[in-house]
């Protein structure tokens, strides 16, 4: 599958405890996206990176957050002390950087449960 | 901020009729308007996309259109199939800027 992988694709977690999540974008993608998608709702943007250099934060996206992108790969997005209005379905995206398309390319997601 | 509203939030439609889902988004300075098809438990998958310097775009028996006079843009599905059932998103892109900004969702039921 050459498509966005993300992993684990479900998580349940209690309350307080640290989780990690892993995205693997379109091996030639230069950008990589985190949103966030609650039941009913559309994707919330949370952060991007161009290459290594995370370029945007969302105001969704409190202190407990943070993403990395060490060598412009993969993407990592933790969340320290999780609470329960954490739980959502954290999805990754990846794009080309090309002036022909601005098509971003979803991954299949992270369910995250916080009980 | 951007902000894209999107209307209806639950359409059901017999199949082999058309399908119209619309959008309006708040910030001038948008320049691209993709639509996603969610099906249940599966990523967003793009189904056409449009840019601001054009007023329609066709694939097959899906057209999207753009007023940016009125800042719409709507979703026209023909013919409809029964594997077109699933969650429609718009959003808007922002030039110049990388993010997404999603609608609400429109959850589309064909009936054989």
């Amino acid at each position: 599958d050459t498509g966005v992988s993300q992993d684990p694709r479900h998580k349940i977690t209690k309350r307080g405890q640290n989780v990690t999540f892993r995205c693997d974008p379109i091996s030639e993608h230069n950008r990589l996206y985190w949103y966030r998608q609650t039941l009913g709702q559309g994707p919330e943007f949370l952060t991007y990176f161009q290459n290594e250099a995370q370029l945007e934060k969302s105001r969704l996206l409190s202190d407990r957050f943070s993403a990395e992108r060490p060598k412009g790969s993969f993407s990592t997005l933790e969340i320290q002390r999780t609470e329960q209005g954490d739980s959502a379905m954290y999805l990754c995206a990846s794009s080309l950087d090309s002036s022909s398309s601005y098509e971003q390319y979803f991954g299949p997601g992270t369910r995250l449960t916080v009980t | 901020g951007e902000n894209v509203e999107q209307h209806p939030s639950t359409l059901s439609v017999q199949e082999g009729d058309s399908a119209v889902i619309k959008c309006t988004y708040s910030d001038s300075a948008s320049n691209y308007f993709p639509w996603y098809k969610q099906e249940l438990g599966k990523r967003p998958q793009l189904i056409i996309d449009i840019r601001s310097n054009v007023g329609e775009k066709k694939d097959q028996r899906i057209a999207v259109t753009l007023n940016k006079t009125a800042k719409h843009f709507s979703l026209h599905i023909t013919e409809t199939q029964p594997e077109d059932s699933a969650v429609y998103f718009c959003a808007a892109r922002r030039q110049r800027n990388e993010k997404l900004t999603f609608g609400t969702g429109t959850r589309l039921t064909i009936i054989p």
